[in-house]
């Protein structure tokens, strides 16, 4: 079964700082990650996707996520941080085959200090 | 093209009472899934349609069910309302199953 860890249920960072958010994921076989955030009360929005392309994954907004087999890690940086990347972010995890559904992570809310 | 539209947006309700809540795909997709999300359990998966069939269950009680219909559009039923289930209810669409989600904006429900 798949299963997803985020380290630290809340991060605080100063605008302009470095954003990291580690998510390391559990799989027995290949899987697709994926990251979502969401605003104060509103649906999810995907960031960024891994399908087993390029380990070093681009999304919206200037976040990005690198692959790490080896650490089994996928975590999400952006190099410097916007007040508006305020919200909570999910990594998710699900098999690249078979019958099994999109798993997440307990999330990670992001404060941005001015 | 239009996204992921669920209704009603907000619903109230008193325990024992039952709830319908509706969800229509992008267009052009087929997978329907729908997640529960409360603050103490955080994201926790339903059930997934595909083609009118239901592919995957997730751990809740029978009280909860599903369909979807021949234009992929789907429902979720909660009977016999309980307190706990005051949530935010999500529901995604992708094209195929396996395939990435995209999440409507949820449907809060309040429990009294």
């Amino acid at each position: 079964a798949q299963s997803v860890t985020q380290l630290g249920s809340h991060v605080s960072v100063s605008e302009g700082a470095l954003v990291l958010l580690r998510c390391n994921y559990s799989s027995s076989v290949p899987p697709y990650l994926f990251w979502y955030v969401q605003y104060p009360n509103q649906g999810l929005q995907l960031l960024l996707k891994y399908t087993s392309a390029a380990t070093l994954v681009k999304g919206i907004n200037g976040f990005e996520a690198e692959f790490k087999k080896s650490e089994t890690s996928f975590h999400l940086t952006k190099p410097s941080a916007h007040m508006s990347d305020a919200a909570e972010y999910f990594c998710a995890v699900i098999r690249n085959s078979g019958n099994t559904p999109l798993v997440f992570g307990k999330g990670t809310r992001l404060s941005v200090i001015a | 093209k239009a996204g992921v539209t669920q209704t009603p947006r907000y619903l109230i309700k008193t325990r024992g009472q039952q709830v319908t809540l509706s969800c229509s795909p992008i267009s052009g997709h087929r997978s329907v899934s729908w997640y529960q999300q409360t603050p103490g359990q955080g994201l926790q998966f339903l059930f997934e349609y595909f083609s009118e069939t239901q592919r995957n269950k997730g751990n809740f009680p029978g009280r909860f069910s599903g369909r979807q219909f021949s234009n992929s559009r789907s429902e979720m039923n909660v009977s016999t309302l309980e307190l706990g289930d005051s949530a935010l209810y999500l529901c995604a669409s992708s094209l195929s199953v396996q395939e990435t989600q995209y999440f409507g904006p949820g449907t809060r429900l309040l429990v009294l």
